[in-house]
């Protein structure tokens, strides 16, 4: 039983092209993180989400886009793919602020 | 503003000896300070967090963390490293009424046969 899954695992892809990666969690949290992992494994949260509503957005250019269908999942729309977007994406979620955090395996993105 | 510093990038030790993984946070508010473990290829894992109550914290895998306000520091240990303990390792601040966590630029701990 997989906790916090995300799809795809892998994703390369040339500049300017749009893509989409998927979260799903089946704990019943209610709250649901993105978080950018750059090549330094420096992690920086780029959303959060409480019961489907935008809690924070960490200054991230609008081509980076959160859609949010029901509590159980947390999609990232990227539009116009740059070099600098290369990095692992992880999905997370919690039961609540200070609740304990279930990271996804990750998404590895290569933009060419 | 929160900051959460890991002064040390690398942290070599051999198998069976005692380790200290350093954190340092700045808030002006009230915080949780929770320590992660990310293997590699993988996502993170917690391993313990303070919220309140006993300054001393002990978490999964044998590690425990001491909370101390006055020098603002979270430091992680563990008395005797396995080899599977070789991971990055990341100290987390979440400061009270947002849904902002900050963490810091890790910790990796590598065990030596």
């Amino acid at each position: 039983d997989t906790a916090v899954s995300q799809t795809p695992k892998y994703l390369v892809t040339q500049m300017g092209n749009d893509k989409s990666i998927k979260c799903e969690q089946n704990l019943g949290h209610d709250t649901m993180y993105w978080y950018k992992q750059d090549s330094k494994k420096f992690l920086k949260i780029m959303f959060s989400y409480n019961n489907k509503e935008l809690i924070i957005n960490e200054t991230v250019p609008n081509r980076f886009s959160p859609k949010s269908p029901d509590k159980a999942h947390l999609n990232l729309h990227i539009n116009s793919l740059e070099l600098g977007d290369s990095a692992v994406y992880f999905c997370a979620s919690s039961a609540g602020p200070v609740e304990t955090q279930y990271f996804g395996p990750g998404t590895r993105l290569l933009v060419l | 503003a929160q900051s959460v510093t890991q002064l040390d990038s690398q942290v070599p030790v051999f198998e069976e000896a005692p380790v200290e993984l350093r954190c340092n946070y700045s808030s002006s508010v009230s915080v949780y300070l929770f320590w992660y473990v990310q293997y590699p290829n993988q996502g993170l894992q917690l391993l313990l967090k303070y919220l309140s109550g006993s300054t001393l914290v002990k978490g999964i895998n044998g590690f425990e963390a001491e909370f101390n306000k006055s020098q603002t520091s979270f430091h992680l240990r563990k008395p005797s490293v396995h080899i599977s303990d070789t991971a990055e390792y990341f100290c987390a601040v979440y400061t009270s009424g947002t849904y902002k966590y900050i963490f810091g630029t890790g910790t990796r701990l590598k065990v030596l046969a």
